[in-house]
């Protein structure tokens, strides 16, 4: 059975770092882009990152560019966010998703929620 | 804003067909494949149509996709109570280059 499974989540200050995680297990993890999205409360859904399968290769939206950082171990199934100089706008809940194609696929996990106030 | 527009809402009562527009640009929709996603209050979204029109193993039939130009649809037939959701347009935009999202569509069935 595929699983994502996201920690790290909390609250932080305004200017702080928080690193989530999203453990993979249920398939090979090394062979699929992966991506980070996220939904502030009661609002849609953004997209965050997105790493290709050696993690060579990463894309980030406009609003995070500079601050934030994708990665992964593809010895540990583990799929990484660092996120520095948080801002309140950066409060939401981040889902881990593996890649089809281009997109987040099939596979989600049950997100995990950042809350940057002081 | 969205660089996907969707309508904030759309409404149908049991049993009937509603429709979920996504309308975009060369950029994106137009060049692009598109998926849709189903979000049902408190839950982490759910692929719903992949390819802009592939149903995931599992999907019923009552949920199609079509693609035309730079705008995408979803169609939902034998609407039922369980649909109640947010549903989003999602591709990739070659000139940023990002995926993007459609701000979201609530269906309620009346």
């Amino acid at each position: 059975e595929v699983q994502l499974v996201e920690s790290g989540g909390g609250l932080v200050q305004p200017g702080g770092s928080l690193r989530l995680s999203c453990a993979a297990s249920g398939f090979t993890f090394s062979r699929y882009w992966m991506h980070w999205v996220r939904q502030a409360p009661g609002k849609g859904l953004v997209w965050v990152s997105r790493i290709n399968s050696d993690g060579s290769s990463t894309n980030y939206a406009d609003s995070v560019k500079g601050r934030f950082t994708i990665s992964r171990d593809n010895a540990k199934n583990t799929l990484y966010l660092q996120m520095n100089s948080l801002r309140a706008e950066d409060t939401a809940v981040y889902y881990c998703a593996r890649g089809y194609s281009e997109l987040p696929g099939i596979y989600w996990g049950q997100g995990t929620l950042v809350t940057v106030s002081s | 804003q969205s660089v996907l527009t969707q309508p904030p809402s759309v409404s149908a009562a049991p049993g009937q067909k509603v429709t979920i527009s996504c309308s975009g640009s060369s950029s994106n929709i137009g060049n692009n494949d598109v998926s849709w996603y189903q979000q049902l209050p408190g839950t982490a979204p759910k692929l719903l149509i992949y390819d802009n029109n592939k149903r995931p193993s599992g999907i019923p039939d009552r949920f199609s996709g079509s693609k035309s130009g730079t705008s995408a649809t979803l169609g939902i037939t034998g609407l039922q109570t369980g649909d109640e959701a947010d549903y989003y347009c999602g591709t990739w935009d070659s000139s940023l280059p990002n995926v993007v999202f459609g701000g979201g569509t609530k269906l309620t069935v009346l």
